[in-house]
């Protein structure tokens, strides 16, 4: 799967959107792009993924660059409840390997 | 709420000591998958399990063991516990087995925390 980099950490403010970028440089056609994140010492929770359209659920958005070499995660109203480490990871579409694994991930801070 | 349920929530032993940790997946899911994480390292994947076999094996120690039972659900066995077994571990469900293509979603419980004193 291809590495992915993502800044270490970032402050948001209550009721604002938080923007959360992340780089995929390497990325192959096949390969989707998923976040997670982890709020402390909880399960890490599914959040959206895609493959190279943008997509929108109940809890983000999902913007992919043309050329797929990036995406931004966008948590549109952000409350102190999305406090949390999120993970980008991009998977491959045919892979007898399903395990995730995440990097360092980006701590989120929402101060009110 | 994940739809993943794990007990205990806490558990607190003795090192020489054997544990299990039970895990029901998500309705319909076939996939469970067991993750160790433990405080100075990320997510470490333990084992999967697909319809009752075996599927997949990551780092897990020998003294570890599990199995999924018809019903799904599946329980991860720690023996000898050592100090350095303390970890929350998470148990995650998917429908997929794994290299059929598409995109495949785990969906994580809540986590078992075990600490061995």
């Amino acid at each position: 799967d291809a590495k992915t980099t993502q800044p270490p950490s970032m402050d948001c403010a209550e009721g604002r959107a938080a923007n959360l970028p992340c780089n995929h440089s390497t990325i192959s056609g096949n390969e989707y792009v998923y976040w997670y994140r982890q709020i402390h010492s909880q399960g890490p929770q599914y959040i959206i993924h895609g493959l190279k359209n943008n997509e929108t659920n109940e809890m983000a958005s999902l913007i992919i660059t043309e050329d797929r070499k990036s995406s931004t995660l966008i948590l549109p109203h952000a409350t102190l409840r999305d406090t949390a480490v999120y993970y980008c990871i991009v998977r491959a579409y045919f892979s007898n390997d399903y395990k995730l694994s995440f990097g360092a991930g980006t701590t989120v801070t929402v101060r009110a | 709420d994940s739809g993943v349920t794990q007990t205990p929530k806490h558990l607190i032993t003795a090192t020489g000591q054997r544990v299990t940790l039970r895990c029901s997946p998500r309705s319909g899911d076939l996939s469970v998958y067991w993750y160790q994480q433990s405080l100075d390292q990320g997510l470490q994947f333990l084992i999967q399990y697909y319809n009752g076999e075996e599927r997949a094996k990551g780092n897990i120690l020998e003294r570890f063991s599990a199995q999924q039972f018809p019903d799904l659900h599946s329980e991860l066995n720690l023996s000898s516990l050592e100090l350095g077994d303390s970890a929350l571990y998470f148990c995650a469900s998917s429908p997929k087995k794994g290299g059929l293509g598409g995109p495949d979603t785990q969906y994580f419980g809540p986590g078992t925390r075990l600490t061995v004193l």
